[in-house]
Formats: C-alpha cells, sequence, structure tokens
C-alpha cells in the first residue's frame, strides 16, 4: 500500500529565506508525486507533478521539487519565501496504475515571518 | 475559465437533518470525487465516479450518498448528519486515467457545520 510522510507539521521561516518542505513516499510501483497548496477556506490547488521523465519539476510561484528514487523523497523547496505562500502544503502519492486514488499526507503548514 | 464550483461555500444543518452539498464542473472530466477534510488534516476520499460509474472507499459510512445525473453535476447527500460529520467536504475532478494526466482539479470546498 502506498504511504506518504510529511515530516514536520509546521515549517516557520522568515520572509526571503528558504523553504524545505519534507516529503517521504512509500509505493511497490513507480509512484506519481504531488505537491498541493491550501489557503484557508479554499480548495487544493495543485503546485507540480513529476509523473516519469525530469526529476526535477518546476511549479507555480516559483516552488519546485526534486523526485529521489534512492531516497524515496520529493521535497519541495522555493528560494525565497514570501508572505503570500504562508498556507497549508500537502504531498500525495498515485500509481500509475488502474484508479489512480490520491494518498495524501498529512500536510505541513508553513508560516512565514516579516 | 474551466472550473469546479461547489455550492454553498458555508451550509449549516441540524443534527439529524438531511443535507445535499452540490459540485458541477466545466472541465467535461469524467472522473468525480467526493473528499472529507477535518480541521487540520489530509483529506480522506470518500467515493469516486468513473463516468456513471460508483466507487465507494471501503471506510466510507453508509450515511453518505452520492448521485451523479449528467457529467457536470455530482451531489453529496448526507442522510442523517452527527456532530462528527462536520468537516470541509471537497470535490474534485480528474480526466480519464487513460489519458496519462493524473492530477485532480479541486473546488473551493463547502464548510459544513451540524448544530
Amino acid at each position: 500500500a502506498q504511504s506518504v510522510t510529511q515530516l514536520g507539521s509546521h515549517v516557520s521561516v522568515s520572509e526571503g529565506a528558504l523553504v524545505l518542505l519534507r516529503c517521504n513516499y512509500s509505493s511497490s510501483v513507480p509512484p506519481y508525486l504531488f505537491w498541493y497548496v491550501q489557503y484557508p477556506n479554499q480548495g487544493l490547488q495543485l503546485l507540480l507533478k513529476y509523473t516519469t521523465g525530469a526529476t526535477l519539476v518546476k511549479g507555480i510561484n516559483g516552488f519546485e521539487a526534486e523526485f529521489k528514487k534512492s531516497e524515496t523523497s520529493f521535497h519541495l523547496t522555493k528560494p525565497s519565501a514570501h508572505m503570500s505562500d504562508a498556507a497549508e502544503y500537502f504531498c500525495a502519492v498515485s500509481e500509475n496504475t488502474g484508479f489512480q486514488k490520491l494518498v495524501f499526507g498529512t500536510g505541513t503548514r508553513l508560516l512565514v515571518s516579516p | 475559465d474551466a472550473m469546479v464550483i461547489q455550492n454553498p461555500r458555508y451550509q449549516v444543518t441540524q443534527f439529524g437533518k438531511p443535507v445535499t452539498l452540490s459540485c458541477s464542473q466545466t472541465l467535461n472530466h469524467n472522473v468525480m470525487y467526493w473528499y472529507q477534510q477535518k480541521s487540520s488534516q489530509a483529506p480522506k476520499l470518500l467515493f469516486h465516479y468513473y463516468d456513471k460509474d460508483f466507487n465507494n472507499e471501503a471506510d466510507t459510512p453508509d450515511n453518505f450518498q452520492s448521485r451523479r445525473p449528467n457529467t457536470s453535476f455530482c451531489f453529496l447527500d448526507i442522510r442523517s448528519p452527527g456532530l462528527g460529520d462536520a468537516a470541509m467536504y471537497l470535490c474534485a475532478t480528474s480526466r480519464d486515467w487513460a489519458s496519462g494526466t493524473h492530477e485532480q482539479y479541486f473546488g473551493p470546498g463547502t464548510r459544513l457545520t451540524v448544530t
């Protein structure tokens, strides 16, 4: 069965600092990996995804993530945090066979201070 | 813009009083999903439709039902809401899995309060 672990339920950074949100996954087959962002009282918005090909993927709002198969990781980074990045971030995995159910991690709340 | 729309955004119902949440999409996607998200938790899949084919998650309570009268609309019915059903309900859509794209597109959610 698939699973996702997000280390750190809360991450605090200063505006302009590097953002690093950690995600490790478990999957018996090559996974598809996603990062979603959720602002208060809103739905989830896709930041970026990895399916096949290049392991470094770029997303919206300056975020990127690198798929590392050997480490079973898909960490999300942004070089310089902005106040508007404060939100909840969910990593998710789906298997690329049959019904592609998304399995979400428990989420990481990013706090950005001035 | 193509999108997923949920109405209402906020719904208050009484304990035991049936309630229906609505979702519509202009993306023409085959698959529609309903998730329940409780405070500070990840979304939990309740069920999904692949076209008209309904698929229930094993641990979804019988109290939750769904209808999909056409491609564009999907409804979540809670027959007898309990206090534990208070949550954000998210609707999502995706293309046919054979298309090779796998992301789900989410609506803004309906926050359900049970009094």
